[in-house]
């Protein structure tokens, strides 16, 4: 079963703009993943940030986390045409192994 | 990085053919992999669990006798869709994880495109 829940769902954006979308969940987690896929393709591990964080950069990537909210976010600062992807939220319950991935934001750039 | 290879990319056959699609970390030992189905447009569901050197574990309403997964060693994990039907068409997806910790990022291949005439 799904554990997390993006929004929105899909996102129209020009180029230059920031792109943000949101992530919640339902249980405690070790640590919640933010990955992106294109079209036809496997995922793409892009932040990793754990129970104990608050905040996390990589680049033009910023994700914060606040597990009071049950929920994530996934920044992406002046944004490129290839962007343009699916942005998945995985989140790796406590006490399980797996984990559960979002139904995913599909973001679109506008050159 | 880690890489994990999925082989095939792309397969077409007929009602009723059994297809092994194989996934393979290729620089990092996997002690367990993940297989995902995901259908257009929509988010990966989960279809089991694969451990090496025993039984994978099967997520509510999968069949097992139906999607085979061998974990014959820490870097090669298959999945056989047995006796395929039009309704088993779809994107398939396998990851491994580094280590045992949680705390370690899932990779993934690039997945498998299965179309059951």
């Amino acid at each position: 079963s799904q554990q997390g829940e993006e929004d929105p769902q899909a996102l129209s954006i020009q180029e230059g703009e920031n792109a943000t979308m949101n992530c919640s969940y339902k249980t405690s987690i070790n640590n919640l993943q933010w990955y992106r896929q294109n079209s036809g393709r496997g995922l793409v591990h892009l932040i990793l940030i754990r129970s104990n964080e608050r905040e996390k950069h990589s680049g033009r990537l910023r994700v914060t986390l606040d597990t009071s909210k049950k929920s994530s976010s996934l920044l992406i600062t002046a944004s490129r045409a290839a962007d343009t992807a699916s942005y998945f939220c995985a989140t790796d319950p406590y006490n399980n192994n797996d984990m559960r991935f979002g139904a995913g934001t599909r973001l679109t750039v506008k050159p | 990085g880690a890489v994990v290879s999925q082989h095939p990319s792309w397969v077409i056959c007929k009602s009723g053919t059994s297809v092994k699609i194989e996934c393979r970390s290729l620089d990092f030992q996997a002690t367990t992999m993940f297989w995902y189905r995901q259908f257009p447009k929509q988010s990966l569901m989960l279809m089991a669990t694969s451990n090496e050197g025993s039984k994978a574990t099967y997520e509510q309403g999968v069949e097992k006798d139906k999607f085979l997964i061998n974990h014959a060693s820490l870097t090669l994990s298959t999945l056989t869709v047995t006796s395929a039907h039009p309704e088993d068409s779809s994107f398939y997806i396998c990851s491994a994880r580094p280590g045992e910790s949680s705390n370690q990022p899932q990779h993934f291949g690039d997945g498998t495109r299965l179309s059951i005439l």
